[in-house]
């Protein structure tokens, strides 16, 4: 299995409370990802990344911002939680433009966040 | 992007072969067919990628027609293990400058088998 490691793996937190959200890999890949998933909406793409400080939005990226400041850390950022934001986060990654763009993702375990 | 469509649900029971087929019609000449299977609380796991015709691994089987419209996913002998959603993307090269991935994942198919 890829080194993904998502942290924390739960979390409660109160409405308008910032909230980080982090993913580490030990692949070295350039490509990462973070998604949510939610029941009724599979899942959804939030935010991704094509290398060091290079980050571009995804279908879902209000109230979201995302940095990635070394190859195998990519943070997740909520500034104001909303329960609208509950959910499950999931991490992802891939090795190449080809393999990214062609579908080939390796997922962490994801992220359970409650916003109350 | 190219929308698919597979069934919610499907059932099976142990030992059989069980087949979804997700529809994309607006497939485009550069996109990739890929499959995968989720289990409960955990992330996607990547099963198998086609392009046309019929891809093979160990896991599974992928079959295209030449129209690519439609493919096929077949799991062989299931196991009460194989009881999971499993997700059909279409996706492929975007732009080069961005090379981003801006793949769609629907509501999958929940297959469950039986003993």
């Amino acid at each position: 299995d890829a080194g993904i490691t998502q942290s924390p793996r739960h979390k409660v937190t109160e409405t308008g409370t910032p909230v980080t959200l982090r993913c580490h890999q030990t692949e070295n890949h350039r490509y990462m990802y973070w998604y949510r998933q939610d029941p009724g909406h599979g899942l959804r793409l939030i935010h991704y990344s094509y290398g060091v400080k290079d980050t571009d939005k995804g279908e879902v990226s209000d109230g979201y911002s995302v940095s990635r400041s070394k190859t195998e850390d990519f943070l997740l950022t909520l500034e104001s939680a909303t329960s609208s934001q509950t959910s499950v986060y999931f991490c992802a990654i891939s090795e190449s433009s080809y393999r990214a763009v062609t579908g080939e993702l390796f997922f962490g375990e994801g992220s359970r966040l409650t916003v109350l | 992007l190219a929308k698919t469509t597979q069934p919610i649900s499907m059932d099976s029971y142990e030992g059989q072969e069980v087949n979804i087929t997700c529809s994309h019609n607006n497939i485009a000449t550069n996109d990739y067919i890929t499959w995968y299977q989720q289990f409960p609380s955990q992330g996607p796991r990547f099963i198998i990628q086609g392009y046309k015709t019929k891809v093979t691994n160990e896991v599974a089987s992928l079959f295209i027609p030449a129209d690519r419209k439609s493919s096929t996913l077949s799991l062989p002998r299931v196991s009460l293990s194989d009881t999971a959603v499993y997700y059909c993307l279409v996706g492929g090269l975007l732009e080069i400058k961005a090379a981003g991935n801006k793949l769609t994942f629907g509501g999958g198919t929940r297959v469950l088998v039986k003993p």
